[in-house]
């Protein structure tokens, strides 16, 4: 079985702080892991993606993760927080024994206040 | 850059009635899922289709569901007699490949069953 944890519901941050949304994942196989970014109204976006290779993955709008595997976390980061990134954030695994379906963590809603 | 349509933005049904929700993907993409979020909770996988048939369904995904991909370029989700449980924001997404590839969903349909 897999599974996604995002522990926080909620995280605050002031602009232009460092910014970071926990994510811990469980799987039988390697994982393949996703953020995504939910804007209110709006569909989900594709920040980034660790499939192999360099643990430290880089994406959309000044995002990155990093792949933890003795910790079995992916958390997002980013140096410096925008006003603009205030959104629902959104964790999600797929197991590559597991087929092709996506498993998603619960969301972590990012406030970040000027 | 290439997005996945989704129409209706909003509907509206009584329950007992089939809705059908349409989708466009991107052209190139191969692979075609379904996934549903209930007001306040996670984002669950329904189903996947490739290949003109379906590849994965969830345990949500009953005989009350069901995909098509009619005429090469849309593919819809029937719900034959919604309940008031239906009731969430439905999510097509789309992917080149398996697997390692990213989806990119399109911007929902919120499904309101009165």
């Amino acid at each position: 079985a897999q599974s996604v944890a995002q522990p926080e519901d909620q995280v605050n941050v002031a602009e232009g702080n460092p910014l970071t949304v926990k994510c811990t994942y469980s799987v039988s196989g390697n994982p393949y892991l996703f953020w995504y970014v939910q804007y209110p109204n709006r569909g989900l976006q594709f920040l980034l993606k660790y499939i192999t290779g360099d643990n430290l993955v880089k994406g959309s709008y000044g995002f990155e993760a990093e792949f933890n595997k003795s910790q079995t976390s992916f958390h997002l980061k980013k140096p410096s927080a925008l006003v603009s990134d205030s959104a629902l954030y959104f964790c999600a695994v797929r197991d590559n024994n597991a087929g092709n379906m996506l498993n998603f963590g619960g969301g972590t809603r990012l406030m970040v206040k000027p | 850059e290439p997005e996945v349509t989704q129409t209706p933005s909003h509907q509206v049904t009584q329950m007992g009635q089939e809705v059908i929700l349409r989708c466009v993907p991107i052209s190139n993409h191969l692979y075609f899922y379904w996934y549903r979020q209930i007001l306040g909770q996670k984002v669950e996988f329904l189903v996947s289709f490739y290949n003109n048939e379906i590849s994965e369904k969830s345990e949500i995904f009953d005989d009350q569901f069901s995909v098509e991909r009619p005429d090469g370029s849309n593919f819809t989700l029937k719900i034959r007699s919604t309940k008031l449980e239906d009731s969430a924001m439905y999510f097509c997404a789309s992917s080149e490949g398996a697997l390692g590839y990213g989806y990119t969903f399109g911007s929902g349909t919120r499904l309101t069953v009165v």
